[in-house]
């Protein structure tokens, strides 16, 4: 089993709608969680972080962390052409320096 | 803001040259990484830093070495690149947790 596991997609949503990206990992110890969005030829940007169990609401963002289920979800209100990108989950090992990345989802908005 | 800059973002290099890439951060972080995103196998963590001077290898140290002699410059250094090492090659710096990307520098060794 992967330590963090993502659904590579492609993920096709139409423009307006609700995308919602899923994620799961390993390690029960891991208490904090980003969202990296990395658009074609370019670096991961940083877009959400969530430590607690529940929501986290950032613009048309939402984090959702569940830690007895361990799994994590990013929600993408009113979904733009801009939003189509690939969506890395990452999660920092609870017991080394380094952080852990899924494959990413690959998302698409089409109009 | 954070700032992780890359000496180059596209290099082109032949088989059994010693290649340097170079990385500054600006924002006195401890922890430094150096990463290699290949289609259809996402991030690897090639080495990581949490010191001047300290190293761990990752997940793919073969074929590559690093040197951290100040804080913010973390380099990677191929002693003999090899066409499998062509690829995007990412430096990235943690804060409490958050990590930030440099640009990438895209890597083809022919």
């Amino acid at each position: 089993q992967k330590e963090v596991e993502q659904n590579s997609g492609p993920l096709s949503v139409p423009e307006g709608a609700i995308a919602s990206l899923n994620c799961t990992y390993s390690d029960r110890g891991s208490q904090s969680f980003f969202w990296y969005r990395q658009y074609s030829g370019k670096s991961p940007e940083l877009i959400m972080f969530i430590y607690s169990n529940g929501d986290k609401e950032d613009g048309r963002f939402t984090a959702q962390l569940n830690k007895a289920s361990q799994y994590v979800s990013l929600l993408i209100r009113d979904s733009q052409p801009s939003d189509s990108a690939t969506y890395l989950c990452a999660v920092p090992h609870s017991s080394a320096s380094k952080i852990i990345f899924g494959s990413g989802t690959r998302l698409s908005i089409r109009p | 803001d954070v700032k992780v800059t890359q000496s180059s973002r596209y290099l082109v290099k032949r088989t059994g040259e010693k290649v340097f890439l170079e990385c500054v951060q600006d924002m006195d972080h401890e922890n430094m990484f150096w990463y290699r995103q290949d289609p259809g196998l996402g991030l690897r963590l090639i080495y990581f830093s949490y010191d001047v001077k300290m190293k761990e290898k990752g997940d793919i140290p073969e074929g590559y070495s690093v040197s951290r002699e100040k804080k913010e410059r973390f380099s990677l250094i191929l002693e003999s690149a090899s066409t499998n090492q062509t690829s995007m090659y990412l430096c990235a710096s943690t804060g409490t947790d958050t990590q930030y990307f440099g640009p990438g520098t895209r890597l083809t060794v022919l």
